[in-house]
């Protein structure tokens, strides 16, 4: 099994140009998740989504759009790139919500908006 | 508002032990898991504590108090590849994960 795969691992942007993160998980997840690490800081969760065809969004969505159209796939979008949302983007999943349910990552996207 | 506390950054020394402590105030609680993250990388999963006490695996272990709001990672016999970031997280009422900024653990020769 791959895991969780993330692509690209890097990009630059120019404010205002649009770019799509993928991410494909492996392992027959009903849960995946977008966070976003800005340097010192805590995972924030950006959106989630509980099995195809349903999103959600997290903490932080501004700026952002989710869709989950297979169970194996939760691409998110930015839209009009801003400064504010460089950071490393990680995409995660799990088999199950409840508590005790670990959350499996991919490598991280690497994001820089200038 | 929910908060999660950590120290920023420890240092220790090789062959060692060290407690790292994270404390946190959230909407309910529903389990605690700690991740450890080295420098460029993903977190990965080290442990879930849901009931109070001491939960052993190897040379961490982790520990939960529901009253205190209070959990520690203990790790053991340090080894240079210890030396990443290890953050604490919460599960609250509405089973989302609070994340804490973690700390970030120094091993010394």
């Amino acid at each position: 099994n791959a895991g969780v795969t993330q692509t690209p691992k890097f990009r630059i942007l120019k404010i205002g140009q649009s770019m799509t993160l993928q991410c494909t998980q492996d392992m027959n997840h009903n849960y995946m998740y977008w966070y976003r690490q800005d340097p010192g800081m805590g995972l924030k969760l950006i959106y989630y989504s509980v099995g195809a065809g349903i999103t959600d969004k997290g903490e932080v969505p501004n700026g952002y759009n989710v869709s989950r159209s297979t169970t194996e796939d939760f691409p998110l979008r930015l839209e009009l790139a801003a400064p504010s949302q460089t950071s490393v983007y990680f995409c995660a999943s799990s088999y199950g919500r409840d508590g005790g349910d670990t959350q499996y990552f991919g490598p991280g996207t690497r994001l820089t908006v200038l | 508002g929910q908060n999660i506390d950590q120290p920023t950054e420890m240092t220790a020394t090789e062959g060692a032990i060290v407690q790292i402590n994270c404390t946190y105030q959230t909407s309910g609680f529903n389990g605690l898991f700690w991740y450890q993250q080295h420098a460029g990388e993903a977190p990965t999963f080290l442990s879930y504590n849901v009931l109070d006490g001491l939960e052993e695996k190897g040379r961490f272990s982790s520990f939960l108090s529901r009253s205190k709001g209070y959990s520690y990672l203990l790790l053991k016999e340090l080894q240079m590849k210890d030396s990443a970031s290890y953050l604490c997280a919460v599960i609250n009422s509405n089973y989302q994960l609070i994340w804490g900024a973690g700390t970030k653990l120094i091993i010394k020769p």
